[in-house]
């Protein structure tokens, strides 16, 4: 069964660092990876997906995965955090070869401090 | 563009009533909805999936008599949650998708429920 599992549910950055968002797979099958972030009162916004083409997956607002199969990893980072970055964000593993029937982490808080 | 809106998006009911949750696509047509429940701290949880026009398909562990989801046009889900108890309170999210197969999701802002 697919599964994903996020190290740690808040992160806590300063504004200008590197964010590191960790998000680790288990999956049966060649695996759809995402990462959407939710600000609060609003929906959960894609920001990248894995669908087995570059390993190394820009997205918007200046993030990026890297999608490492020895080490089942689909880490989330950007190089320069910023206040508008706080933020939940959320990993998830397609159930089967599509985007449908997402399996979703816990949850990772982003806190960007000035 | 690709905009869910789901209504209420709070919602306080008492312990034995029925509550409906309205999810809608607002520019484009959905023939595939998905709804999700996420605890305090917790992931979401897929529930179900409707496509417009059929039955709906449910989670295993998800009671489909209790939750109620109806698909009838390509714009618009609901889900009821019948005979609500305190254990149902929860966020409930709707997503939709404009196709089958590869087809991005776009995730409505969900529904806080409260049964008293």
């Amino acid at each position: 069964a697919q599964s994903v599992t996020q190290l740690g549910s808040h992160v806590s950055v300063s504004e200008g660092a590197l964010v590191l968002l960790r998000c680790n797979y288990s999956s049966s099958v060649p695996p759809y990876l995402f990462w959407y972030v939710q600000y609060p009162n609003q929906g959960l916004q894609l920001l990248l997906k894995y669908t087995s083409a570059a390993t190394l997956v820009k997205g918007i607002n200046g993030f990026e995965a890297e999608f490492k199969k020895s080490e089942t990893s689909f880490h989330l980072t950007k190089p320069s955090a910023h206040m508008s970055d706080a933020a939940e964000y959320f990993c998830a593993v397609s159930k089967d070869t599509g985007f449908q029937k997402l399996v979703f982490g816990t949850g990772t808080r982003l806190l960007v401090s000035p | 563009g690709a905009v869910v809106s789901q209504h209420p998006s709070w919602v306080i009911c008492k312990s034995g009533t029925s509550v409906k949750i309205e999810c809608r696509s607002l520019d484009f047509q959905a023939t595939t909805m998905f709804w999700y429940r996420q605890f305090p701290k917790q992931s979401l949880m897929l529930m179900a999936t409707s496509n417009e026009g059929s039955k709906a398909t449910y989670e295993q562990g998800v009671e489909k008599d209790k939750f109620l989801i109806n698909h009838a046009s390509l714009t618009l889900s609901t889900l009821t949650v019948t005979s609500a108890h305190p254990e149902d309170s929860s966020f409930y999210i709707c997503s939709a998708t404009p196709g089958s197969g590869a087809s991005e999701q776009y995730f409505g802002p969900g529904t806080r429920l409260t049964v008293t």
